[in-house]
């Protein structure tokens, strides 16, 4: 069974304001990943992390940082929320610390966030 | 970006009746294929994850198929239960990253 959690599951927010989406694995996973996904679309790639202090983007172009300090956390941060920024947001974890995307991805339940 | 293709984009069926849907992605550089059971206010949960061409894989009533010589896979579900109600998710990978198609969902009737 997954161990993958996000929080929160919900937000609504203003715009400006700054949110921090979390999400955290207690699989020992090496590579995690953030997808965005807008209704009726495809889950796009915005960042990804193959270990402690490595991030990239993915891409689709994302106003969203990220950061990996600790194996188990990746942190998907918006300093200032807009409307466009309404989505929701999965967060995954793979094995593997290499290159190649082929393991199985574990997903959290995803955040919904909608900013107003 | 790779261009991954899922048809139909949604269907319903009936309570026994069997059925399948269509992955298609671009066959050149190919490395995995994979498919995911998503359900409504859940995550994602993974049900094949294939590498080479001619696979076939089954969990139950449910099975795929891969080609990767001519880029698509079949996914099969026979007996339909109102419990495989769920959107249907295929990705795939050429490089480093995975690309997922917009899904196919499927709602069985009782």
């Amino acid at each position: 069974e997954a161990d993958i959690y996000q929080t929160p599951r919900y937000l609504v927010i203003g715009t400006g304001k700054k949110i921090t989406l979390e999400c955290s694995q207690t699989m020992g996973h090496d590579k995690m990943y953030w997808y965005q996904q807008d209704p009726g679309m495809e889950l796009h790639l915005i960042h990804y992390s193959y270990g402690v202090n490595s991030t990239e983007k993915g891409d689709l172009s994302s106003e969203s940082t990220v950061s990996r300090i600790r194996t188990e956390h990746f942190p998907l941060t918006l300093e200032s929320a807009r409307p466009s920024h309404t989505s929701q947001y999965l967060c995954a974890s793979s094995e593997g610390a290499s290159g190649r995307a082929i393991g199985e991805l574990f997903f959290g339940e995803g955040s919904r966030l909608t900013v107003l | 970006i790779l261009n991954v293709e899922q048809s139909p984009q949604s269907l319903h069926v009936q309570e026994g009746d069997s059925t399948n849907f269509t992955c298609s992605f671009p066959s050149s550089n190919f490395y995995a294929l994979h498919w995911y059971r998503w359900e409504t206010a859940k995550s994602p949960e993974a049900l094949f994850v294939m590498t080479l061409n001619g696979d076939e894989k089954k969990k139950g009533r449910i099975s795929a198929t891969l080609n990767t010589k001519e880029g698509y896979s079949y996914l099969y579900i026979k007996g339909s239960q109102p419990e495989d109600s769920a959107t249907y998710l295929c990705a795939s990978s050429t490089g480093n990253q995975f690309y997922f198609g917009t899904g196919t969902s499927l709602t069985v009737i009782p």
